[in-house]
C-alpha cells in the first residue's frame, strides 16, 4: 500500500484566499484524522472521523475551518477565508480502527499563508 | 484536560550511548501511551506502545516503562545508531485508543558519530 497519500506537499497563499488540504487514507482503514504541527502548538487534532462521520471536532479552531469525508477514500480539510496564523504544517493520519490502532500519518502538507 | 508534558526538548548523545526521554501525564484516567518517532520532512510513525496494565515493553533498542503512580513513562533507545536521529513524541489517552491522544511537545534527538 502507498500509505496515506496527502495534497498538495506545499502550499504558499495570500491571507483571504481559500485554501483546500486533500487526503487519501490507508485502503480499508475506516478511521481518519486531521492534525496540525506547528513550534508553538505542537501536534494538535482538529478532527476525526469513523466510517466517514465527522465524530469530533472540537479541536477545530474556529469557522473558517471545516473537513468533509464524502467517502472511505477521501477527505479534505478546507480554510476559508485563511489568515497566516493557519500557517502550519497539516497532517492527514488513518488507522484501521479507533480503539487503539495505530496512527498511520501522511508527509503532511505545509502551508504557508502570507 | 489532559497534559503532556516532556522532557528535554533536545537530546545529543554519542553513536552506541543510550538515550531517555522521559513524559509526565496529568489525567490518571489515562491508560494508553504510545511514542512516535518524526524524521525530516515526514509524518510521525509508531514506534512503540504501552498500555496501562503493563510496566514496561520492549522492543529491540527500544523499551518504554510507565509509572502510574508517579504518573510518568519514559523512552529508553540503547545502543544509539545516527538512524535514531529524529524527533520523537510521547502521547497519552484516557481510552485505549488513539481517537483524543494528547500529544507531547517532542525531543530533538541528535546522534554524534
Amino acid at each position: 500500500d502507498a500509505g496515506v497519500i496527502q495534497s498538495p506537499r506545499h502550499e504558499v497563499t495570500e491571507m483571504g484566499q481559500e485554501v483546500t488540504l486533500r487526503c487519501k487514507p490507508i485502503s480499508g482503514h475506516n478511521s481518519l484524522f486531521w492534525y496540525r504541527q506547528t513550534m508553538m502548538r505542537g501536534l494538535e487534532l482538529l478532527i476525526y472521523f469513523n466510517n466517514n462521520v465527522p465524530i469530533d471536532d472540537s479541536g477545530m479552531p474556529e469557522d473558517r475551518f471545516s473537513a468533509k469525508m464524502p467517502n472511505a477514500s477521501f477527505s479534505t480539510l478546507k480554510i476559508q477565508p485563511s489568515e497566516p496564523r493557519d500557517s502550519a504544517v497539516y497532517f492527514c493520519a488513518s488507522s484501521l480502527q479507533t480503539g487503539g490502532g495505530e496512527l498511520f500519518f501522511g508527509e503532511g502538507s505545509r502551508l504557508t499563508v502570507l | 484536560g489532559e497534559n503532556v508534558e516532556q522532557h528535554p526538548s533536545t537530546l545529543s548523545v554519542q553513536e552506541g550511548d543510550s538515550a531517555v526521554i522521559k513524559c509526565t501525564y496529568s489525567d490518571s484516567a489515562s491508560n494508553y501511551f504510545p511514542w512516535y518517532k518524526q524524521e525530516l520532512g515526514k509524518g510521525p510513525q509508531l514506534i512503540i506502545d504501552i498500555r496501562s496494565n503493563v510496566g514496561e515493553k520492549k522492543d529491540q533498542r527500544i523499551a518504554v516503562t510507565l509509572n502510574k503512580t508517579a504518573k510518568h513513562f519514559s523512552l529508553h533507545i540503547t545502543e544509539t545508531q545516527p538512524e535514531d536521529s529524529a524527533v520523537y513524541f510521547c502521547a497519552a489517552s484516557s481510552n485505549f485508543g488513539n481517537e483524543k491522544l494528547t500529544f507531547g511537545t517532542g525531543t530533538r534527538l541528535t546522534i554524534i558519530p
